[in-house]
């Protein structure tokens, strides 16, 4: 059965305190990794798409990367708007239309 | 661009009673997805339906059920209402099949159970 374990569950950061957020998966043939934001009250936004091993997004602060068995995302000197809980799911081919997510890391940056 | 949107965005039942939920895709979006997210709890997939066809299906009981229509916008229906199907319920939406797709998510229904 495919997992997605994300850690850790909460990070407070300084503003502009760089760190990692961390997703490991299993799953019987990657599909794509996806990485969302969900702010309260609200549903994920999308935020990237990776597919295989070594490649990487980047969109104004935040960077993601991918491995066989893990992603990171790296949030490059925070700001308070960036506040969120960050969601990472995984797609497998034996599992089509299926989104398998972790439960989260909640992000809290303080000015 | 307007996003996936979800009718009504609250609703409270009572435990044995039936709900329908409503969700519009992203114009364009032919494939439809409904996860339940209890609280303290990830998403959890419910169904998916493409084309106006149950795709795949989690790992819930048969008194959740659904469809799609002709214009892709779809229904979940759950009948038979219990005190644990409180939950935040959302909608996404994606192009189709092919080249795995990101799931673009609405706000959601917010359904309490009393």
């Amino acid at each position: 059965e495919d997992q997605v374990t994300q850690s850790p569950e909460a990070l407070r950061l300084q503003e502009g305190e760089s760190s990692s957020l961390n997703c490991s998966y299993t799953v019987s043939g990657l599909r794509g990794l996806f990485w969302y934001r969900q702010d309260p009250g609200k549903g994920p936004e999308f935020l990237f798409t990776l597919y295989s091993a070594g490649e990487e997004k980047e969109k104004e602060r935040l960077k993601a990367t991918l491995t066989k068995k893990e992603s990171f995302l790296h949030i490059t000197a925070p700001k308070p708007e960036d506040s969120a809980t960050y969601l990472c799911a995984v797609q497998a081919d034996t599992n089509a239309g299926k989104s398998t997510f972790g439960d989260g890391t909640t992000l809290t940056v303080k000015p | 661009e307007a996003g996936v949107t979800q009718s009504p965005t609250h609703l409270i039942k009572t435990r044995g009673q039936q709900v329908t939920l409503r969700c519009s895709p992203i114009s364009g979006h032919t494939s439809v997805y409904w996860y339940q997210q209890a609280l303290g709890l990830g998403l959890q997939f419910l169904l998916w339906y493409d084309e106006g066809e149950e795709r795949n299906r989690g790992n819930f009981p048969p008194r959740f059920s659904g469809r799609q229509f002709p214009n892709y916008s779809s229904e979940l229906n759950v009948n038979a209402l219990e005190l644990e199907d409180s939950a935040l319920y959302l909608c996404a939406s994606s192009p189709g099949t092919g080249v795995s797709q990101p799931q673009h998510f609405g706000d959601g229904t917010r359904l309490s159970i009393l």
